[in-house]
């Protein structure tokens, strides 16, 4: 079945650690977005790239960083994790041409301790 | 700066009732506006779109209704379902622009 596959589902991490969340898609689309969501504040983006080989910020970037190697895979990395990041992590991608709604993973569920 | 506002956290509907879940934004260059539905442990689907050309978009118990004077969007559910118990977030795109700004989310609760 096409779509958007994130892994893992959900990690306990130690503040000050590394993590990398991975998300790929079947669908071939051009763009891929990574979001967080937090309780009253919705979704907010925190990378996105346009296709394979670029990448932008978002609304809160800071301490996050993505690449964007091919068309199918979107890692998002902490390169030292803090409380703060404790969020559900989403990833969606959407093929770029014309008005297309983004198809969105299952999330991942982050929490740092 | 919010710029598009779920200002109802939660919303509680009888059965069979319609449920009107309202959407504000405060960007004039905003064309495009989506409505997605998230249920918990999963990602958010797409629901129904509509573009700023038109005042009213329709699809089987879905509608959405835009008023670009008020800045003001809403989603009509009718008749409401039990299944239709989720979080229902609205999300608006400028033109030219992918990047989409997404509301606070309303978490709709159908009674039987």
């Amino acid at each position: 079945i096409a779509g958007i596959t994130q892994a893992p589902t959900s990690q306990i991490l130690a503040a000050g650690r590394r993590m990398t969340l991975r998300c790929t898609q079947d669908m071939r689309h051009n763009a891929m977005y990574w979001y967080r969501q937090d309780l009253g504040l919705g979704l907010r983006l925190i990378h996105y790239s346009n296709t394979a080989g670029t990448t932008g910020k978002g609304e809160v970037p800071d301490g996050y960083s993505v690449s964007r190697a091919n068309t199918d895979d979107f890692p998002l990395t902490l390169a030292s994790a803090v409380p703060s990041q404790t969020s559900v992590y989403f990833c969606a991608s959407e093929h770029s041409l014309g008005r297309q709604p983004q198809h969105f993973g299952d999330g991942t569920r982050l929490s740092i301790l | 700066d919010q710029q598009v506002k779920q200002n109802s956290p939660s919303l509680s509907v009888q059965e069979g009732r319609i449920s009107i879940l309202n959407c504000d934004y405060t960007n004039s260059m905003f064309d495009y506006f989506l409505w997605y539905k998230k249920y918990p442990a999963e990602g958010p689907t797409f629901l129904i779109s509509i573009s700023s050309i038109k005042d009213k978009n329709e699809d089987g118990r879905f509608t959405v209704f835009l008023n670009k004077s008020a800045k003001h969007l809403s989603l009509h559910i009718v008749p409401s379902q039990p299944g239709d118990s989720a979080v229902y977030f609205c999300a608006a795109r400028s033109e030219g622009a992918q990047k989409l700004v997404f509301g606070q989310g309303t978490r709709l609760t159908i009674n039987p």
